[in-house]
């Protein structure tokens, strides 16, 4: 069964602290996986993806498939990164992409 | 470009009503797919349509149903309706299906009361 997991709902750092959001899934083929965010009041956007491997508001995220991890990265956090974080999972050539149930990350001053 | 557009933004239904969102996708976007979005479940999957047919189906009874036109454009239909029913509906148009990016509106929140 195709699952996108992300253990915490809650993620508190202080600003310039390093954050990782966690993300871990399960398909048994290659998925293309993303970074969507959701600040306040705004929509839901794509923040990143694995394929374009490019860094994002200085966000990182790498797939580990012998781990079928794809965990969010900032060395350092900045306030206005605060926000609702979804990974999600879509299979190449399917019709559905499954999200996770979102972390939501607050930076502190 | 424009965005992708739901209307109405907001919505207040009473129990047992039925209620129909609409959503406008990206121009040239031909696939369109519904979400759920509750505080505590996140996003739940309803449906994907692409062509005019509905390619997958999430885990929702069958009050829950929807369709897209042939411009794209898509509709949800809820039919009596559940105090549970309350969220936020999100629609999301992408180019094509599988792998690509999903660009999202803003939403209906429906509140039944």
């Amino acid at each position: 069964a195709q699952r996108v997991t992300q253990p915490e709902k809650l993620l508190s750092v202080f600003k310039g602290a390093p954050v990782e959001l966690k993300c871990n899934y399960s398909y048994s083929g290659s998925p293309e996986l993303f970074w969507y965010v959701q600040y306040s009041r705004q929509r839901l956007q794509l923040l990143l993806r694995h394929i374009s491997r490019e860094s994002i508001k200085g966000f990182t995220a790498d797939l580990n498939k012998g781990e079928t991890s794809f965990h969010l990265k900032k060395p350092f956090a900045q306030e206005e990164d605060s926000a609702m974080y979804y990974c999600a999972l879509a299979p190449t050539g399917g019709f559905k992409t499954i999200f996770g149930a979102g972390t939501r990350l607050f930076v502190k001053a | 470009k424009a965005g992708v557009t739901q209307t109405p933004r907001y919505l207040i239904k009473t129990r047992g009503q039925q209620v129909t969102l609409s959503c406008s996708p990206i121009s040239g976007h031909r696939s369109v797919s519904w979400y759920q979005q509750t505080p505590g479940q996140g996003l739940q999957f309803l449906f994907e349509y692409f062509s005019e047919t509905q390619r997958n189906k999430g885990n929702f009874p069958g009050r829950f149903s929807g369709r897209q036109f042939s411009n794209s454009r898509s509709e949800m239909n809820v039919s009596t309706l559940e105090l549970g029913d309350s969220a936020l509906y999100l629609c999301a148009s992408s180019l094509t299906t599988g792998g690509t990016e999903a660009f999202f509106g803003q939403g209906t929140r429906l509140t039944v009361v």
